[in-house]
């Protein structure tokens, strides 16, 4: 089944503890995307990647980082958490072609007290 | 910067109600349309994706209607059934993005038995 796989769904940490969050597809997508989801604003993109060893900021990428070591798998890393990223987070991923539809994890709810 | 608006913010309607909702986004530089269907608790799922102006696709009771030169697109449900509650998410693509999705903030659907 055709699948894009984030963990942890939910997860309460401190700031200041550095966490991941992994997203792995299934589909030899060429693009990913993380994006944050808050209330009252669209989709906003943190990070992508083109491809294997390719990454660029998005619209909002302070205090993240990311890495594309292999094609499946892009994970989202915050090296000191703090409260302002608390948010709902999406990876994406999509097969890089300008029109393709962007197939999206599950979603992984964040809260840094 | 581009902006991708969505109106209304959320709409309540009784079962058995056709309903539809606007995206507006810049049309200089466009590229693509899509819209997605997000159900609380799950994942943002494709509907569908346009380019052409005057594009029309339908899924079943859903439709989606494209003008590229005024910059607006129409989501359409007709005889609306409890389970079309989501939130319905539009992004658009432009020339020279890298690919990069800029999604709107969603209208909610509630439909009420």
């Amino acid at each position: 089944e055709a699948q894009v796989t984030q963990n942890p769904r939910y997860l309460i940490t401190v700031t200041g503890k550095k966490l991941t969050v992994t997203c792995s597809q299934n589909m030899n997508h060429e693009y990913m995307s993380w994006y944050r989801q808050d209330p009252g604003l669209g989709l906003r993109q943190i990070y992508y990647s083109m491809n294997v060893e390719v990454t660029d900021k998005g619209d909002v990428p302070e205090g993240y980082k990311v890495s594309r070591k292999e094609k499946r798998n892009f994970p989202l890393i915050l090296e000191s958490p703090s409260p302002n990223q608390t948010s709902l987070y999406f990876c994406a991923s999509r097969t890089g072609t300008d029109t393709s539809e962007a197939f999206f994890g599950q979603g992984t709810r964040l809260t840094v007290v | 910067i581009l902006n991708v608006e969505q109106s209304p913010q959320s709409l309540h309607v009784q079962e058995g109600d056709s309903t539809n909702f606007t995206c507006s986004f810049p049309s200089s530089n466009f590229y693509a349309l899509h819209w997605y269907r997000w159900e609380t608790a799950k994942s943002p799922e494709a509907l569908f994706v346009m380019t052409l102006n005057g594009d029309e696709k339908k899924k079943g009771r859903i439709s989606a209607t494209l003008n590229t030169k005024e910059g607006y697109s129409y989501l359409y449900i007709k005889g609306s059934q409890p389970e079309d509650s989501a939130t319905y998410l539009c992004a658009s693509m432009f020339s020279g993005g890298y690919n990069k999705l800029i999604f709107g903030a969603g209208t909610r659907l509630a439909v009420h038995p």
